[in-house]
């Protein structure tokens, strides 16, 4: 799996949209690109994936660039529930989906009230 | 929503014990693993199952086994805790879909201590 470089912290006042940037600058054409955010003492959180295109669910965006080097997750009205560390992830599709997932350091996210 | 319940938030336990992490899910998943989360290590898979009676070693399988007996129940088991198996023990479950690409889901953690 391509390897993931990320800032080690972010601040974010809170009611303003956090946007969290991942470089995958080796990412091959079948990796897909995921975000987990985990908060202290609890299990990692699934937040959203894609491939090439933009893709939003109830909870974020993710912007992938054309060349599919960068992403950002976009966090639209960030609330002091958001604090947690957000882990960028680049795997491979197409093994049924039992491969072992491998987090990098990731992005410790404040939010500041 | 996917749920992926733990038996336990903490566990404390003493050298030599048999231990057993229970965690069960909702959603029908195929695919189920074990994983631990140490400070600087990251996440590292111990187990996973594919199906009832399946399992596959991860990257740490040593001094661990695991049962699914029941498609929605995969447990954990030390046989013989040690104090380097303190750790934060967390457990996935997925679809098993033919393309791969479906997230992993996790349970809250086992935060397991031996003394």
């Amino acid at each position: 799996d391509a390897k993931t470089t990320q800032p080690p912290s972010m601040d974010c006042a809170e009611g303003r949209a956090a946007n969290l940037p991942c470089n995958h600058s080796t990412i091959s054409g079948n990796e897909y690109v995921y975000w987990y955010r985990q908060i202290h003492s609890q299990g990692p959180q699934y937040i959203i994936h894609g491939l090439k295109n933009n893709e939003t669910n109830e909870m974020a965006s993710l912007i992938i660039t054309e060349d599919r080097k960068s992403s950002t997750l976009i966090l639209p009205h960030a609330t002091l529930r958001d604090t947690a560390v957000y882990y960028c992830i680049v795997r491979v599709g197409g093994n049924f989906g039992n491969e072992k997932l491998t987090f990098g350091t990731g992005t410790r996210l404040t939010i500041i009230p | 929503d996917v749920k992926v319940t733990q038996s336990s938030r903490y566990l404390v336990k003493r050298t030599g014990e048999k231990v057993f992490l229970e965690c069960v899910q909702d959603m029908d998943h195929e695919n189920m693993f074990w994983y631990r989360q140490d400070p600087g290590l990251g996440l590292r898979l111990i187990y996973f199952s594919y199906d009832v009676k399946m399992k596959e070693k991860g990257d740490i399988p040593e001094g661990y086994s695991v049962s699914r007996e029941k498609k929605e129940r995969f447990s954990l088991i030390l046989e013989s805790a040690s104090t380097n198996q303190t750790s934060m023990y967390l457990c996935a479950s997925s679809p098993l879909v033919d393309g791969g690409n479906q997230p992993q889901h996790f349970g809250d953690g086992t935060r397991l201590s031996i003394l």
